[in-house]
């Protein structure tokens, strides 16, 4: 099973949207709405923040939101703010039932 | 509050192997399950594995399929993963995490694994 795709990087100054994409198949991402989006500043174990293709837990901000079309899963962050400059992973099931992550997409904000 | 305290830094040799264990608190824990997940040095997350606390079935990423053990011990609301035959690149901190459903809610706070010879 290989890796989500994801971008290596993407940047946004204070107050801007951001999206970061994550592109699977029909294996994983295309066959279910399994997919979660992970947070991860440096040093700290990573922290869920999407759910469920578009899903947020209790007290993660309404500025995080996901989506899924195809065979693609998006996370847009929305009115940036510099603690929100982290690494991203993107994680989905699979048809086999196991699991796979994305390589990660390191956030700045300039 | 739910939480996940997991075993200390461990260093080991090439070849031998190494036991985290992950130490569940808050929920009733064998209600769900267990995945780890690894992360080198720089690198990105990697799952390993799941168990069910339940019933003890497993899934792993085919990597890791005959050098991964994971077991659970339900009376001390414990999980342990074995990874044999380690080598350098088996050099990483290793995460537990409560799986719900496909998703990881909480996660351990890592144990760092240095394989050095």
């Amino acid at each position: 099973q290989s890796a989500l795709a994801q971008p290596a990087s993407v940047s946004g100054s204070p107050g801007q949207s951001i999206t970061i994409s994550c592109t699977g198949t029909i294996s994983d991402i295309g066959g279910h709405d399994y997919v979660s989006w992970y947070q991860q500043h440096p040093g700290i174990a990573p922290k869920l923040i999407v759910y469920e293709v578009n899903n947020r837990p209790s007290g993660v901000p309404d500025r995080f939101s996901g989506s899924k079309s195809g065979y693609t899963a998006s996370l847009t962050i929305s009115g940036l703010q510099v603690e929100d400059e982290a690494d991203y992973y993107c994680y989905s099931l699979t048809s086999a039932t196991t699991r796979v992550f994305g390589g990660g997409t390191k956030l700045t904000v300039l | 509050q739910v939480q996940l305290v997991q075993s200390g830094a461990e260093v080991k040799k090439p070849g031998a192997s190494v036991k985290v264990s992950c130490k569940a608190s808050g929920y009733t824990f064998i209600t769900n399950g267990i995945s780890w997940v690894r992360q080198a040095p720089g690198q990105g997350l990697e799952w390993m594995g799941w168990i069910s606390a339940y019933k003890g079935d497993t899934k792993f990423a085919q990597k890791f399929q005959g050098r991964v053990t994971l077991t659970t011990e339900t009376s001390t609301s414990t999980a342990y993963m074995e990874l044999r035959s380690l080598r350098s690149d088996d050099t990483a901190v290793y995460y537990c995490a409560r799986d719900v459903r496909y998703v990881m809610d909480v996660w351990g706070q890592g144990t760092t694994v240095t394989v050095f010879s």
